[in-house]
């Protein structure tokens, strides 16, 4: 059972790149989360999935995009790459939204954008 | 606009003491709590929570007190240990999580 998985671990864009940061998770939840820390900050949410087909935007939304095609995995699109968008970001999952059951985090993939 | 606040950034404490660090919130409605413990290089991992029914609950050496009333809760470690220094978030579950800036322990041997 590897729970919350995340890739790439690092990576290097430069300004108006495109990249697509992976999540998987097999435990079979059915919400999904993105989330960005900067340093110093908090957890910001990006996006979130309550299910296969289904996303909404959270906090802190522009500059990304997701799809949800399966329950298992939550992919993050970056289109063109900004220095601000240089952050820490997580994925992670939950059961089901009646539950008060804690969220799963994936190991984070670090960004950086020059 | 920061919802859940952790306005210390930094504790050290002793080996042994009690570790307390707080945590404070605006949203009233907020109906459930959670303490998150995180190491460098990893996501952060579920620790303790408590239901805004309750007024502390307990998981070994953690408790969790809420006051409601004042919106603050606050985390005690007793006793502390080096392998409890990490960075602590708490949050707050509203119609989504609500993560406060993080409190960084260091437990001195």
């Amino acid at each position: 059972n590897a729970g919350v998985t995340q890739t790439p671990k690092f990576r290097i864009l430069k300004i108006g790149q495109s990249m697509t940061l992976q999540c998987t998770q097999d435990m079979n939840h059915n919400y999904m989360y993105w989330y960005r820390q900067d340093p110093g900050m908090g957890l910001k949410l990006i996006y979130y999935s309550v299910g296969a087909g289904i996303t909404d935007k959270g906090e802190v939304p522009n500059g990304y995009n997701v799809s949800r095609s399966t329950t298992e995995d939550f992919p993050l699109r970056l289109e063109l790459a900004a220095p601000s968008q240089t952050s820490v970001y997580f994925c992670a999952s939950r059961p089901w939204r009646g539950s008060q059951e804690t969220q799963y985090f994936g190991p984070g993939t670090r960004l950086l954008v020059l | 606009d920061q919802q859940v606040k952790q306005n210390s950034p930094s504790l050290s404490v002793q080996e042994g003491r009690i570790s307390i660090l707080n945590c404070d919130y605006t949203n009233s409605m907020f109906d459930y709590f959670l303490w998150y413990k995180k190491y460098p290089a990893e996501g952060p991992t579920f620790l303790i929570s408590i239901s805004s029914i309750k007024d502390k609950n307990e998981d070994g050496r953690f408790t969790v007190f809420l006051n409601k009333s004042a919106k603050h809760l606050s985390l005690h470690i007793v006793p502390s240990q080096p392998g409890d220094s990490a960075v602590y978030f708490c949050a707050a579950l509203g119609n989504q999580f609500y993560f406060g800036t993080g409190t960084s322990l260091t437990v001195i041997p």
